[in-house]
């Protein structure tokens, strides 16, 4: 069964200072990767997602995610955190071959101190 | 074009009640998957919907149901409310069986009392 670690609930960084925010996947292939943020009281919004190829990925809001499959991680960072980006993350992940399996890790919940 | 939408924002329930929760996907989007995200909690994933067909239930009791209409709206339905019902329920949409990237409306805050 794929699973989703995300070993930080909660993480503090001074605002312009760079964010990594961790995930680990237990999954017996290469997956779709995805990072979600929601804001408190909103649904999640995609943040970005690999699928596959170039193993860096650019999401919007500055965001981006590096898949190490040697390590079955896919962080996400960020070189320079805006007090805005204070919202809890989620990653997730798919299998390739069966859409609506999404598992989600507990998220982590960035504050951004100023 | 319009996002996921969710209806009611917010519901309010006694327990015993049925709940009844709406969601529209994303105009072309087949898939639609429901949620519930209690209070420090992850997301606990509930059902998915495609094509009018029940395709994947989570680990919920039977109280749990739902159904799509052919419009691609679906609704989820909780019988018998209890109080640990109380969560936000949030609904997301795919353009189908080989798109994984979900898209997520506002979700129903449930609160039970």
């Amino acid at each position: 069964a794929q699973s989703v670690t995300q070993p930080d609930i909660h993480i503090t960084v001074s605002e312009g200072a760079s964010l990594e925010l961790r995930c680990n996947y237990s999954y017996g292939a290469t997956p779709y990767l995805f990072w979600y943020v929601q804001s408190p009281g909103q649904g999640l919004q995609l943040l970005l997602k690999y699928f596959s190829g170039d193993t860096l990925v650019q999401g919007i809001k500055g965001f981006e995610a590096e898949f190490k499959r040697s390590q079955s991680s896919f962080n996400l960072r960020k070189p320079s955190v805006h007090w805005s980006d204070a919202a809890e993350y989620f990653c997730a992940v798919a299998p390739i071959t069966n859409a609506g399996k999404s598992t989600f890790g507990d998220g982590t919940t960035l504050t951004v101190k100023p | 074009e319009a996002g996921v939408t969710q209806s009611p924002t917010h519901l309010i329930k006694t327990r015993g009640q049925q709940a009844t929760l709406r969601c529209s996907p994303i105009s072309g989007h087949t898939s639609v998957y429901w949620y519930q995200q209690a209070l420090g909690l992850g997301l606990q994933f509930l059902l998915w919907y495609d094509e009018g067909e029940e395709r994947n239930r989570g680990n919920f009791p039977p109280r749990f149901s739902g159904r799509q209409f052919p419009n691609y709206s679906s609704e989820l339905n909780v019988n018998a409310l209890e109080l640990e019902d109380s969560a936000l329920y949030l609904c997301a949409s795919s353009p189908g069986t080989t798109q994984e990237t979900q898209y997520f409306g506002p979700g129903t805050r449930l609160l039970v009392l």
